[in-house]
This record gives C-alpha cells, sequence and structure tokens, in this order.
C-alpha cells in the first residue's frame, strides 16, 4: 500500500548546528502535509504543515520544503537546542482520509 | 490548556480482562481518531469517527471496539488485550475529515498488559 516514510531513522548533531530531516512519500494524491514532534511519553505535537500547491512553508526556527516532483518533504530546524531532541514525524493527510505518518526520525542534540 | 485529555495517563490490565481507554475533547471538532503506536514506531491508526459515523482500518482486529456518545468523548474498548497489545493508544481530533485540517493530539494512554 502507499505510504509516508522517512528515509534516516536516527540523526546526531551538534548544538547551534542546522538540522535537515527527510521524509519521502509515494501517494501523489496527498495535499496535506504535517512534520510532528513528538518527545518521549508524550502525544505527537505538531510543528508545521504545508499543502501540495506550495513549495516551501517557514516558521519559527523550522522550514518544511516540498518537492512534489520527487514526492520529497524535508523539515529544517535551524540553530539546532538540546530542547529539540526528540523523534520526528511526518504525516500525510488528504482529503476524506485519515492521518498517515511515516516511521520517524530520533533527533538527538548534543552540547 | 489541554484541548484533547486522556484517561488514564498509565494503565496495567491482566491478560484477557477488557480494558476501556478514554479520550474528551474541549475543541468541538467533527472527528477523533484512535491511534496505536508501539515503541520506536510511529502511530498506526486503527479507526476513526467523523461525527458519528464510525470508519475501520481493515486491519484493526476486532479485538479493539469504540465508542462515541457524543461530540466531546470517545472510548476504545480492547474486550481480551493479549501481551501484543501493550503499547501508547494515542487519540486525536481534527475539525474536518482529511484535506489540510490538523491533528491535535492528547497525551496517550500507556498501556502495559501482564
Amino acid at each position: 500500500g502507499e505510504s509516508v516514510g522517512l528515509h534516516l531513522p536516527t540523526l546526531s548533531v551538534q548544538e547551534g548546528d542546522n538540522s535537515i530531516i527527510n521524509c519521502a512519500y509515494s501517494n501523489s494524491a496527498s495535499d496535506y502535509f504535517i512534520w510532528y514532534k513528538q518527545e518521549s511519553g508524550k502525544g505527537p505535537q505538531f510543528i508545521i504543515d504545508i499543502r501540495s500547491n506550495m513549495d516551501k512553508r517557514q516558521g519559527q526556527r523550522v522550514t518544511v520544503l516540498l518537492n512534489k516532483t520527487v514526492k520529497h518533504l524535508s523539515l529544517q530546524i535551524a540553530a539546532t537546542q538540546p530542547g529539540d531532541s526528540a523523534v520526528y514525524f511526518c504525516a500525510e493527510n488528504q482529503a476524506g482520509t485519515a492521518l498517515i505518518f511515516g516511521k520517524g526520525t530520533t533527533l538527538s542534540v548534543s552540547s | 490548556d489541554a484541548m484533547v485529555i486522556q484517561n488514564p495517563r498509565y494503565q496495567v490490565t491482566q491478560f484477557g480482562k477488557p480494558v476501556t481507554l478514554s479520550c474528551s475533547q474541549t475543541l468541538n471538532h467533527n472527528v477523533m481518531y484512535w491511534y496505536q503506536q508501539k515503541s520506536s514506531q510511529a502511530p498506526k491508526l486503527l479507526f476513526h469517527y467523523y461525527d458519528k459515523d464510525f470508519n475501520n482500518e481493515a486491519d484493526t482486529p476486532d479485538n479493539f471496539q469504540s465508542r462515541r456518545p457524543n461530540t466531546s468523548f470517545c472510548f476504545l474498548d480492547i474486550r481480551s488485550p493479549g501481551l501484543g497489545d501493550a503499547a501508547m493508544y494515542l487519540c486525536a481530533t481534527t475539525r474536518e475529515a482529511g484535506g489540510g485540517t490538523e491533528a491535535f493530539f492528547g497525551q496517550g494512554t500507556r498501556l502495559t498488559v501482564v
């Protein structure tokens, strides 16, 4: 079946570096994408979203890029902080269907 | 203020003993979802309610049932929990179904089966 997935299960960075977390999706009908952050023992927390009619969206310290040609989604975190350490999931949400998650990338930030 | 509230945060149940997890929301959202998340894995959708309309995922075991008595509350019933059902159970809501509406999650209920 079609699904949303992530390229790397883990990513380790130094505090202050920029982090890039990648996600590949296979369903060309997907029209809405979300990045979630999940800390240990907690529910997923919304970070940023993007619709399929956009290729870039910026938030505070975060940027999401969408490349529909290659079905690729990325999350960029500027000046990564220890508090950014968590598991990051991309998810897709298309009209009439429920939110489907990819496998997750664990981001570890060292001081 | 919490908008999606799950109770309890931690639940221990005996093998085969029915257990109910609860979720409430203050957002007045139409759609409520239940996800199962096992260690180091992505949340897996079990089912969702669009208003009173129940939508079961094809691979959700019959052992899992759900009730939504009103807009604010949704329950997950596990009729005969097995050791493999130990997981974090997440409840989420969206204003509408799919197509660009943010999902709000509760903090989850960690289920242990002994």
